[in-house]
């Protein structure tokens, strides 16, 4: 399979504890996105990478969240603390730079449930 | 701050319909603008792809249109079958913005 890859796809955890998310993108793809996504509602941006490098993040990153992308492969987010409103899909997008802004492509993304 | 807005929210149509998603946006500064499908609980699968310079795009049954100018985008859908049931995302690159803003979607049933 060469999408882009997370894991887990299901988490239920106790509120206050930690939780990590893994996300592989497409191999030759240098730039990676996170994005959550609620009930009802299209996705919304919360952080990018272009290749290792975290160029941009989004002010519903509170500062209980932290993302790596080390040697700008695969990529972790991190939840710590976590609250019943962190419950959510978290979705994981890459897309190759080029002269024009490329096609992104998600992976199935990681569904979340504070309880 | 780009907005994007896709009516109807919900729509069900009996099989073999011809039909047609919307989908407006504020900013016309826009690189592409990406059609997107979610099946419940599950991702987001790309359907079509549009850059800027371009009017429209074909995959199969599918068609999206895309005018700039009025900041409106179409994903026409012909002869509709049950399996095309799912929710329809549209979303835009703005040029300033390295991040996709996406509407909420519609939530299409196609009826046996």
């Amino acid at each position: 399979d060469t999408g882009v890859s997370q894991n887990p796809r299901h988490k239920i955890t106790k509120r206050g504890q930690n939780v990590t998310f893994r996300c592989d993108p497409i191999s030759e793809h240098n730039r990676l996105y996170w994005y959550r996504q609620t009930l009802g509602q299209g996705p919304e941006f919360l952080t990018y990478f272009q290749n290792e490098a975290q160029l941009e993040k989004s002010r519903l990153l509170s500062d209980r969240f932290s993302a790596e992308r080390p040697k700008g492969s695969f990529s972790t987010l991190e939840i710590q603390r976590t609250e019943q409103g962190d419950s959510a899909m978290y979705l994981c997008a890459s897309s190759l730079m080029g002269l024009m802004n490329t096609e992104a492509f998600f992976g199935q993304g990681t569904r979340l449930t504070v309880v | 701050k780009q907005e994007v807005t896709q009516i109807p929210a919900a729509l069900s149509v009996p099989e073999g319909e011809n039909l047609v998603l919307n989908c407006s946006f504020t900013d016309s500064a826009i690189y592409n603008l990406q059609w997107f499908r979610q099946d419940p609980g599950k991702g987001l699968t790309s359907l079509l792809l549009i850059q800027s310079s371009q009017r429209e795009q074909t995959s199969g049954r599918l068609n999206a249109s895309l005018d700039k100018s009025s900041g409106r985008s179409t994903l026409y859908i012909a002869a509709s079958q049950p399996g095309d049931s799912a929710t329809y995302l549209c979303a835009v690159l703005r040029g300033s913005a390295r991040q996709l803003t996406f509407g909420s979607g519609t939530q299409l049933t196609v009826l046996p």
